[in-house]
């Protein structure tokens, strides 16, 4: 079975940049979505087929994916970042999940 | 604007059968292209995809699940109902339905219902 692997955590001080990688076999032949979950919330999308942003999203959030990694940036981290994110993908037709990354902001 | 609602009981025994329904509005889900999908987060755990149906009545479902799952949909009333049989404590969890366009990511998701299995 297909499988998606983030880093468990990673942390950024306020202002700077942090990046949430998802890593995957040939990870860059498929459309790589984005999530951020907070604390007691449902998921919400912040990037989905690799790269576009849904409306509402700030422009601070950006997405790549290239090779057997997939990238979430976050530019300019705010306080209000801080969540836990995931990957997903499909692999044909079953859905995959990554093993989620929390953000911690310094 | 899309909005999306579970419902079910909150405790289950062990070997019963859960079943979940999902009330949406905002988009048919006989519409070319919409479809509805069911994701549970166990305490503390990652989120982990159970079962998607679209429009044409397609359903997949998680390999490691597929043979206690049941999607279906109601068109008429605006709902998607997931069937879990054979209960664990380990089905524990928190269960999301939400809205995905053909192609796309999961776009809008209910507040999610939270499932405890216990004798």
């Amino acid at each position: 079975s297909y499988e998606l692997t983030q880093p468990l955590s990673v942390s950024v001080a306020l202002g700077q940049t942090a990046e949430v990688t998802c890593g995957g076999d040939n990870i860059g032949s498929k459309n790589v979505h984005w999530y951020q979950q907070k604390p007691g919330q449902a998921p919400v999308v912040v990037i989905y087929r690799d790269s576009n942003r849904p409306s509402g999203i700030p422009e601070r959030f950006s997405g790549s994916n290239s090779g057997n990694t997939a990238t979430l940036t976050i530019s300019r981290v705010q306080v209000g970042d801080e969540a836990d994110y995931y990957c997903q993908v499909w692999d044909t037709t079953t859905g995959v999940f990554g093993t989620g990354t929390k953000v911690t902001v310094l | 604007q899309i909005t999306l609602k579970e419902s079910g009981p909150t405790l289950v025994k062990p070997t019963q059968t859960l079943t979940l329904t999902c009330t949406f509005s905002g988009f048919s889900v006989s519409a070319s292209g919409e479809g509805v999908g069911w994701i549970r987060q166990a305490p503390g755990k990652a989120l982990e995809w159970l079962a998607l149906i679209y429009w044409n009545g397609d359903d997949y479902y998680s390999p490691s699940l597929e043979s206690r799952l049941t999607v279906t949909k109601d068109t008429s009333k605006n709902l998607v109902v997931l069937t879990m049989t054979n209960m664990d404590p380990v089905d524990t969890a928190t269960y999301y339905c939400a809205h995905r366009f053909t192609g796309s990511a999961f776009d809008v998701w209910g507040q999610g219902t939270m499932v405890t299995v216990s004798s």
